[in-house]
């Protein structure tokens, strides 16, 4: 079984720009959840999406946005980027509903300059 | 708000050294608490979970037990190897959906 697919594995933009990250979840999971990870914050939850409906929201500005389609497939965007937005960004998935495992990609590494 | 507080690194240890790495949490209720592990390059892997206190959580000679009493989740291995040298987060879920609060990571490192 394929594991949890983020795309792409490293992205370089800069300060305004947007950008578009995306995440394949394993097959049959319902659930896919977005975490930023920096070395200053840790790891901070973005949101979660089950079933094409954002379920949770992490304390983000609204600059940061998701979606989730059909086939489970996430797509996390971020608009008018700053400096402090590089980061590793990790996608979970997890097969349905609450305290269910979470699998983690690899994440994509954003850098803004 | 939920929050995990665990022991900051690095933690060096020889092979075959005992190895523990605190974490205690602070949520209502009853939350869930999980381990998770991050290798170099990686993203995070599961490396154990309980769900209700009093619950031993075990994997690959690693071990944590869920203590409501201390609010701690502390995480223990015998002997560790060098093929253990990661990040370790410890983690809660307060049972809404899947939403987990980690702690900032121990980074531990095994020399031969």
């Amino acid at each position: 079984k394929a594991g949890v697919t983020q795309t792409p594995r490293y992205l370089i933009k800069t300060r305004g720009q947007q950008v578009t990250l995306s995440c394949s979840p394993i097959s049959g999971h319902r659930s896919v959840s977005w975490y930023q990870q920096t070395p200053g914050q840790g790891l901070q939850f973005l949101f979660e999406y089950f079933s094409e409906t954002q379920r949770n929201k992490g304390n983000f500005p609204g600059r940061f946005s998701g979606r989730q389609f059909s086939n489970s497939r996430s797509e996390m965007n971020v608009s008018t980027l700053e400096l402090g937005d590089s980061a590793l960004y990790l996608c979970a998935s997890s097969p349905q509903g609450d305290n269910s495992p979470l699998h983690f990609g690899n994440g994509t590494r954003l850098t803004v300059t | 708000g939920n929050s995990v507080t665990q022991m900051e690194g690095p933690v060096t240890l020889s092979e075959e050294a005992f190895l523990t790495i605190n974490c205690t949490y602070t949520a209502t209720g009853y939350p869930s608490l999980f381990w998770y592990v991050q290798y170099p390059g990686e993203g995070l892997q599961l490396l154990l979970k309980a769900t209700k206190a009093d619950d031993k959580g075990s994997n690959k000679g690693f071990e944590a037990t869920y203590r409501k009493e201390t609010t701690s989740f502390h995480l223990e291995k015998g002997s560790v190897q060098v093929s253990d040298s990661a990040v370790y987060f410890c983690a809660l879920s307060d049972n809404a959906g899947n939403m987990l609060t980690f702690g900032g990571g121990t980074r531990l490192m095994v020399k031969p």
